[in-house]
């Protein structure tokens, strides 16, 4: 089975302080993804990334970077924590499948950030 | 550009009643659909996807949905409830080539005994 592990499952940060979510998945997927999920607006999504060191702005970057040095980690860094990134953070997996993305994405158990 | 509505934020029904999701999308090119199911503190696990071929698709846990192209619907279905189904449910829609995956705001199903 896929696993997709995130490090933290719950974190408390202040304002100002530099946070980092880690996701390692087990199966060698090419694609990785971070979401953010809110009550009543879904599952957003932040960055991606299809190869090692490549990263593309999903459709809300600001305030958030990531990382990508290994094939099977990324990475999502929140600079500088602020009281509206308190959320609960998604990281996804996919595979390309003979040439194509079925979009089937592997998730992992997400981690619960409060800014205080 | 590709969106996905869910219609309901909270649908409630009782155990051994039919359960009915609605979801509508747009899509500008051939889609793939998927539901997806979230159990409280837990990340979201696959219940079926339409990809091509047969319009209806059967899902883990008794779920199925169907793919109509005229009505641009996927809702999902359920013949008989159970209290394990309650749960929140996303679907989402994707297409071949692409690397997003679009999510519906979700419907939370509550099962009463």
């Amino acid at each position: 089975d896929v696993k997709v592990t995130q490090s933290s499952r719950y974190l408390v940060k202040r304002t100002g302080e530099k946070v980092f979510l880690e996701c390692v998945q087990d199966m060698d997927h090419e694609n990785m993804f971070w979401y953010r999920q809110d009550p009543g607006l879904g599952l957003r999504l932040i960055y991606f990334s299809y190869d090692v060191k490549m990263k593309e702005k999903g459709d809300i970057p600001e305030g958030y970077s990531v990382s990508r040095e290994k094939k099977e980690r990324f990475s999502l860094i929140l600079e500088s924590a602020s009281t509206n990134q308190t959320s609960m953070y998604l990281c996804a997996s996919s595979l390309w499948t003979r040439g194509e993305n079925t979009g089937e994405l592997f998730f992992g158990e997400g981690s619960r950030l409060t800014v205080l | 550009a590709q969106s996905v509505t869910q219609l309901g934020s909270h649908v409630s029904v009782s155990e051994g009643a039919l359960v009915l999701l609605r979801c509508n999308y747009s899509s500008s090119v051939p889609p793939y659909l998927f539901w997806y199911v979230q159990y409280p503190n837990q990340g979201l696990q696959l219940l079926l996807k339409y990809t091509t071929g047969a319009t209806l698709v059967k899902g883990i846990n008794g779920f199925e949905a169907e793919f109509k192209k005229s009505e641009t619907s996927f809702h999902l279905t359920k013949p008989s409830a159970h209290m394990s189904d309650a749960a929140e449910y996303f679907c989402a829609v994707s297409s071949t080539g692409g690397f997003k995956t679009i999510f519906g705001a979700g419907t939370r199903l509550f099962v009463k005994a």
